[in-house]
């Protein structure tokens, strides 16, 4: 499959435990973010995005936090299912400028 | 509802030459992005197309180029290869400009030797 980072930081967690993966960001401007979930030899793909007037959202097994205080995006994962093996991804976007993404955090799932 | 396609998956060009990378949307969206992404440097913004009108460029040299077309369909361009535009290449779509929800593409795998 496709090689997305040679040397990113990764992520390893035991099956049925919960994934923390965090991201800080760069601008304080930025109002919009978003993760993202790249499996091997597949394009990202969209899990949760939350916008700066929220602090917290969550979606199916999955919750995004906000910290704008401290310019930083954390990314829980319930139960982490090995399907849930992947680079995971988060962007920024600051009104209508370009996405901005981090380097990802590659997340290994131990049976 | 069909994923955005991107064609071909795979090609193999020499430095030097140049290539064009095709990308369909999903249908109904009329906002098409590019991104390169390698590993040293990860996915990087090329260019946002709406309305066959460029709306946002990255920061990549004019050998990088794309048009839009009125069914929305996109192309991408690069002229005079580099060792260093070995990339995957990805495209995605949004129903609007602004790039907010965006579907991907499985990425076209550009090598140059």
């Amino acid at each position: 499959g496709e090689s997305v980072g040679l040397h990113l930081p990764t992520l390893s967690v035991q099956e049925g435990d919960n994934s923390i993966i965090n991201c800080a960001y760069s601008n304080s401007a930025s109002d919009y973010f978003i993760w993202y979930k790249q499996e091997s030899g597949k394009g990202p793909q969209f899990i949760i995005d939350i916008r700066s007037n929220m602090d917290k959202r969550q979606g199916q097994r999955v919750t995004v936090l906000l910290n704008k205080t401290v310019k930083h995006l954390s990314l829980q994962i319930a139960a982490t299912q090995p399907g849930d093996s992947a680079v995971y991804f988060c962007a920024e976007r600051s009104g209508a400028q370009k996405l901005v993404f981090g380097q990802g955090t590659r997340l290994t799932i131990n049976p | 509802k069909a994923g955005v396609t991107q064609t071909p998956r795979y090609l193999i060009k020499t430095r030097g030459q140049q290539v064009t990378l095709s990308c369909s949307p999903i249908s109904g969206h009329r906002s098409v992005s590019w991104y390169q992404q390698t590993p040293g440097q990860g996915l990087q913004f090329l260019f946002e197309y709406f309305s066959e009108t460029q709306r946002n460029k990255g920061n990549f040299p004019g050998r990088f180029s794309g048009r839009q077309f009125s069914n929305s369909r996109s192309e991408m361009n690069v002229s005079t290869l580099e060792l260093g535009d070995s990339a995957l290449y990805l495209c995605a779509s949004s129903l609007t400009a602004g790039v907010n929800e965006q579907y991907f593409g499985p990425g076209t795998r550009l090598t140059v030797t």
